[in-house]
Protein backbone atom coordinates (compact mmCIF):
# COMPACT_ATOMS: atom_id res chain seq x y z
CA UNK A 1 0.00 0.00 0.00
CA UNK A 2 1.75 3.17 -1.28
CA UNK A 3 1.32 6.33 0.84
CA UNK A 4 0.17 10.09 0.23
CA UNK A 5 2.04 10.97 -3.02
CA UNK A 6 2.49 14.96 -4.00
CA UNK A 7 4.11 15.98 -7.27
CA UNK A 8 6.42 18.06 -7.86
CA UNK A 9 8.66 17.94 -4.52
CA UNK A 10 9.76 21.53 -5.04
CA UNK A 11 8.89 24.11 -7.04
CA UNK A 12 10.55 27.95 -7.48
CA UNK A 13 9.01 30.13 -9.80
CA UNK A 14 9.12 34.25 -10.38
CA UNK A 15 6.27 36.15 -8.85
CA UNK A 16 2.59 36.51 -11.27
CA UNK A 17 3.59 32.86 -13.07
CA UNK A 18 0.40 30.03 -11.91
CA UNK A 19 1.67 26.97 -10.45
CA UNK A 20 -0.27 23.46 -10.40
CA UNK A 21 0.53 20.70 -7.66
CA UNK A 22 -0.88 17.07 -7.85
CA UNK A 23 -1.84 14.96 -5.00
CA UNK A 24 -2.37 11.43 -5.39
CA UNK A 25 -4.27 10.20 -2.20
CA UNK A 26 -3.84 6.48 -0.70
CA UNK A 27 -5.83 4.63 -3.09
CA UNK A 28 -9.24 3.64 -0.80
CA UNK A 29 -8.96 6.78 0.62
CA UNK A 30 -12.09 8.95 -0.53
CA UNK A 31 -11.22 11.82 1.44
CA UNK A 32 -8.84 14.62 0.57
CA UNK A 33 -7.37 17.66 1.99
CA UNK A 34 -4.66 20.97 1.35
CA UNK A 35 -2.58 22.20 3.75
CA UNK A 36 -0.40 24.95 3.54
CA UNK A 37 2.46 25.79 5.97
CA UNK A 38 5.22 28.09 6.98
CA UNK A 39 8.37 28.11 9.12
CA UNK A 40 7.07 27.65 12.38
CA UNK A 41 3.74 27.54 11.97
CA UNK A 42 1.65 24.41 12.23
CA UNK A 43 -0.13 23.28 8.71
CA UNK A 44 -3.14 26.09 8.01
CA UNK A 45 -6.16 23.99 6.38
CA UNK A 46 -7.06 25.13 2.77
CA UNK A 47 -10.26 22.79 1.24
CA UNK A 48 -11.42 19.55 1.69
CA UNK A 49 -12.81 17.16 -0.77
CA UNK A 50 -15.21 14.18 -0.32
CA UNK A 51 -14.47 12.26 -3.51
CA UNK A 52 -14.90 14.78 -5.86
CA UNK A 53 -17.08 17.04 -4.22
CA UNK A 54 -15.15 20.26 -2.64
CA UNK A 55 -16.92 20.33 0.80
CA UNK A 56 -15.09 23.28 2.53
CA UNK A 57 -12.53 26.09 1.64
CA UNK A 58 -10.92 28.29 3.98
CA UNK A 59 -11.81 31.77 4.16
CA UNK A 60 -7.87 32.49 4.04
CA UNK A 61 -7.91 30.92 0.00
CA UNK A 62 -8.05 33.67 -1.96
CA UNK A 63 -9.69 33.67 -5.21
CA UNK A 64 -6.20 32.99 -7.11
CA UNK A 65 -6.27 29.47 -5.46
CA UNK A 66 -8.51 26.56 -6.87
CA UNK A 67 -8.76 23.52 -6.01
CA UNK A 68 -10.17 20.53 -7.96
CA UNK A 69 -10.50 16.33 -7.65
CA UNK A 70 -12.37 15.53 -11.01
CA UNK A 71 -12.53 11.63 -10.93
CA UNK A 72 -12.47 11.68 -7.05
CA UNK A 73 -8.34 10.08 -7.42
CA UNK A 74 -5.78 12.55 -7.87
CA UNK A 75 -6.51 16.28 -6.75
CA UNK A 76 -5.31 19.56 -8.03
CA UNK A 77 -4.29 22.63 -6.40
CA UNK A 78 -3.63 25.55 -8.76
CA UNK A 79 -2.31 29.09 -7.65
CA UNK A 80 -2.97 32.21 -9.83
CA UNK A 81 -0.78 34.87 -10.30
CA UNK A 82 1.83 34.45 -7.34
CA UNK A 83 2.88 36.47 -4.65
CA UNK A 84 6.15 36.02 -2.75
CA UNK A 85 3.50 35.83 0.47
CA UNK A 86 2.76 32.50 -1.27
CA UNK A 87 6.19 30.87 -0.61
CA UNK A 88 5.41 28.01 1.77
CA UNK A 89 5.30 24.38 1.94
CA UNK A 90 1.78 22.94 0.77
CA UNK A 91 0.47 19.81 2.22
CA UNK A 92 -1.71 17.17 1.00
CA UNK A 93 -3.55 14.65 3.64
CA UNK A 94 -6.06 11.97 2.84
CA UNK A 95 -8.08 9.79 5.20
CA UNK A 96 -10.73 6.96 4.65
CA UNK A 97 -13.90 7.50 6.06
CA UNK A 98 -15.65 9.58 8.66
CA UNK A 99 -15.07 6.48 11.10
CA UNK A 100 -11.80 6.60 10.14
CA UNK A 101 -10.29 9.77 11.45
CA UNK A 102 -6.74 9.99 10.80
CA UNK A 103 -5.55 11.72 8.34
CA UNK A 104 -2.18 10.83 6.27
CA UNK A 105 -0.02 13.02 5.07
CA UNK A 106 2.28 13.53 1.51
CA UNK A 107 5.60 14.32 1.57
CA UNK A 108 4.71 18.22 0.12
CA UNK A 109 5.45 20.28 -2.33
CA UNK A 110 8.04 23.60 -1.44
CA UNK A 111 6.65 26.81 -3.44
CA UNK A 112 9.27 29.23 -3.28
CA UNK A 113 8.42 32.69 -5.11
CA UNK A 114 11.27 34.93 -6.47
CA UNK B 1 -7.76 33.23 20.29
CA UNK B 2 -5.59 30.50 19.21
CA UNK B 3 -7.64 27.36 18.51
CA UNK B 4 -5.27 25.02 19.20
CA UNK B 5 -2.71 25.89 21.67
CA UNK B 6 1.60 24.93 22.26
CA UNK B 7 4.79 25.78 23.89
CA UNK B 8 6.25 26.55 21.17
CA UNK B 9 9.84 25.49 22.50
CA UNK B 10 12.36 24.54 22.18
CA UNK B 11 11.98 21.71 24.95
CA UNK B 12 15.37 20.45 25.43
CA UNK B 13 15.77 16.92 27.46
CA UNK B 14 18.86 14.55 27.81
CA UNK B 15 18.86 10.96 26.41
CA UNK B 16 16.59 8.87 28.37
CA UNK B 17 14.35 11.14 29.79
CA UNK B 18 10.49 11.57 29.73
CA UNK B 19 10.01 14.33 27.50
CA UNK B 20 6.40 15.97 28.02
CA UNK B 21 4.25 17.81 25.91
CA UNK B 22 0.99 19.78 26.05
CA UNK B 23 -1.61 21.52 24.40
CA UNK B 24 -4.95 23.15 24.97
CA UNK B 25 -7.75 24.01 22.89
CA UNK B 26 -10.53 25.85 22.68
CA UNK B 27 -13.48 24.22 20.93
CA UNK B 28 -15.83 22.38 23.30
CA UNK B 29 -17.27 20.03 21.02
CA UNK B 30 -13.67 18.75 19.77
CA UNK B 31 -14.03 14.64 19.49
CA UNK B 32 -10.70 13.78 17.67
CA UNK B 33 -7.07 14.38 19.14
CA UNK B 34 -3.92 13.57 17.15
CA UNK B 35 0.01 14.42 17.25
CA UNK B 36 2.29 14.04 14.71
CA UNK B 37 5.84 14.36 14.96
CA UNK B 38 7.31 16.74 11.63
CA UNK B 39 11.78 16.25 11.33
CA UNK B 40 12.64 19.44 9.59
CA UNK B 41 12.49 19.85 5.99
CA UNK B 42 9.72 16.46 5.91
CA UNK B 43 5.97 16.51 6.45
CA UNK B 44 3.88 15.57 9.55
CA UNK B 45 3.97 11.76 10.79
CA UNK B 46 1.46 10.54 12.67
CA UNK B 47 2.05 9.23 15.60
CA UNK B 48 -1.08 9.28 18.13
CA UNK B 49 -4.61 9.37 18.33
CA UNK B 50 -6.75 9.92 21.10
CA UNK B 51 -10.70 9.94 21.45
CA UNK B 52 -11.58 9.82 24.94
CA UNK B 53 -10.47 10.62 28.35
CA UNK B 54 -7.63 9.54 30.04
CA UNK B 55 -4.32 7.61 29.03
CA UNK B 56 -3.52 5.88 25.67
CA UNK B 57 0.13 3.99 25.17
CA UNK B 58 1.71 2.89 22.11
CA UNK B 59 5.21 1.73 22.61
CA UNK B 60 7.33 4.36 24.20
CA UNK B 61 4.44 6.86 23.60
CA UNK B 62 1.41 7.55 26.10
CA UNK B 63 -1.38 10.27 24.94
CA UNK B 64 -3.68 12.25 27.84
CA UNK B 65 -7.16 13.38 27.12
CA UNK B 66 -8.87 15.77 29.51
CA UNK B 67 -11.96 16.76 27.91
CA UNK B 68 -12.95 18.73 31.19
CA UNK B 69 -9.74 21.01 31.15
CA UNK B 70 -9.43 20.85 27.02
CA UNK B 71 -5.95 19.12 27.51
CA UNK B 72 -4.07 16.30 25.69
CA UNK B 73 -0.43 16.10 26.15
CA UNK B 74 2.12 13.54 24.96
CA UNK B 75 4.77 11.59 26.82
CA UNK B 76 7.76 10.44 25.45
CA UNK B 77 9.63 7.85 27.31
CA UNK B 78 13.36 7.05 27.56
CA UNK B 79 13.59 9.70 24.91
CA UNK B 80 16.26 9.29 22.31
CA UNK B 81 18.08 11.94 19.89
CA UNK B 82 15.91 10.57 16.92
CA UNK B 83 12.90 11.80 19.04
CA UNK B 84 14.43 15.45 18.04
CA UNK B 85 11.22 17.01 16.06
CA UNK B 86 8.72 19.55 15.99
CA UNK B 87 5.45 17.40 17.23
CA UNK B 88 2.01 19.13 16.39
CA UNK B 89 -1.11 18.62 18.23
CA UNK B 90 -4.05 18.61 16.03
CA UNK B 91 -7.88 18.83 17.23
CA UNK B 92 -10.78 17.80 14.81
CA UNK B 93 -14.16 18.82 16.22
CA UNK B 94 -17.71 16.76 14.88
CA UNK B 95 -18.65 20.32 13.33
CA UNK B 96 -18.47 21.34 9.88
CA UNK B 97 -16.72 18.27 7.55
CA UNK B 98 -14.14 17.12 10.04
CA UNK B 99 -11.51 19.77 9.57
CA UNK B 100 -8.52 19.48 11.78
CA UNK B 101 -6.83 22.34 13.02
CA UNK B 102 -3.16 22.25 13.97
CA UNK B 103 -1.26 23.84 16.73
CA UNK B 104 2.00 25.41 16.16
CA UNK B 105 4.00 22.92 17.60
CA UNK B 106 6.85 22.03 20.17
CA UNK B 107 10.38 21.80 19.05
CA UNK B 108 12.09 19.26 20.96
CA UNK B 109 15.75 18.21 21.13
CA UNK B 110 17.03 15.36 23.14
CA UNK B 111 20.54 15.83 24.31
CA UNK B 112 22.50 12.77 24.07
Amino acid sequence: DTGVSQDPRHKITKRGQNVTFRCDPISEHNRLYWYRQTLGQGPEFLTYFQNEAQLEKSRLLSDRFSAERPKGSFSTLEIQRTEQGDSAMYLCASSASMRAREQYFGPGTRLTVT
Amino acid sequence: QKEVEQNSGPLSVPEGAIASLNCTYSDRVSQSFFWYRQYSGKSPELIMSIYSNGDKEDGRFTAQLNKASQYVSLLIRDSQPSDSATYLCAVRGETSYDKVIFGPGTSLSVIP
